[in-house]
């Protein structure tokens, strides 16, 4: 079956790392996705990574993947309370697809 | 940076009326999506459209639902008789090929049935 699932909310710190955890069921997935939706707006694509790779840096932005337990991570270093929004895991089923998941909200605390 | 551009942002209706919610996905990609969200929960998968014609679609997408492609840039969304449990926010997407570098979102129509 295709399920995401992540937790709900995340309270941190500025300054502080976030870490928003995600776990998918399809193993099949080619490619896995991490967007951010701000209150009102639209979905933000902010990082993607490839099912083959282990890990993926962009500036403060640092996902990891464990293909074997299916758990995708997003770390965002030195968090601003720009960050605060809801973030969504999602996967690709097929190449035709996304599978979200409920979305993470971010709460930065300055 | 190029984007999708959905209209309008906002399109209250009553029950029962048709409504079509269009977009402008980005110009050189080849594959056209449609989701929707409603309030509170995820965002679901409606329908996939490429070379003219639906490639996937899910169990919401039914009778109700088209979609069409009446020009080089513009990507529809028709509701033929809408119910309240249609309203929610409607986000037009598009990629090139496979998604491989992700998915472009629009900013979404909020439509409201009443």
């Amino acid at each position: 079956g295709e399920d995401v699932e992540q937790s709900l909310f995340l309270s941190v710190r500025e300054g502080d790392s976030s870490v928003i955890n995600c776990t998918y069921t399809d193993s099949s997935s080619t490619y896995l996705y991490w967007y951010k939706q701000e209150p009102g707006a639209g979905l933000q694509l902010l990082t993607y990574i490839f099912s083959n790779m282990d890990m993926k840096q962009d500036q403060r932005l640092t996902v990891l993947l464990n293909k074997k337990d299916k758990h995708l991570s997003l770390r965002i270093a030195d968090t601003q309370t720009g960050d605060s929004a809801i973030y969504f895991c999602a996967e690709s089923i097929g190449g035709n697809k996304l599978v979200f998941g409920a979305g993470t909200i971010l709460r930065v605390k300055s | 940076e190029p984007e999708v551009t959905q209209t309008p942002s906002h399109q209250v209706t009553q029950m029962g009326q048709e409504v079509i919610l269009r977009c402008v996905p980005i110009s050189n990609h080849l594959y056209f999506y449609w989701y929707r969200q409603i309030l509170g929960q995820k965002v679901e998968f409606l329908v996939s459209f490429y070379n003219n014609e639906i490639s996937e679609k899910s169990e919401i997408f039914d009778d109700q639902f088209s979609v069409e492609r009446p020009d080089g840039s513009n990507f529809t969304l028709k509701i033929r008789s809408t119910k309240l449990e249609d309203s929610a926010m409607y986000f037009c997407a598009s990629s090139d090929v496979g998604g491989s570098y992700g998915y472009t979102f629009g900013s979404g129509t909020r439509l409201t049935v009443v």
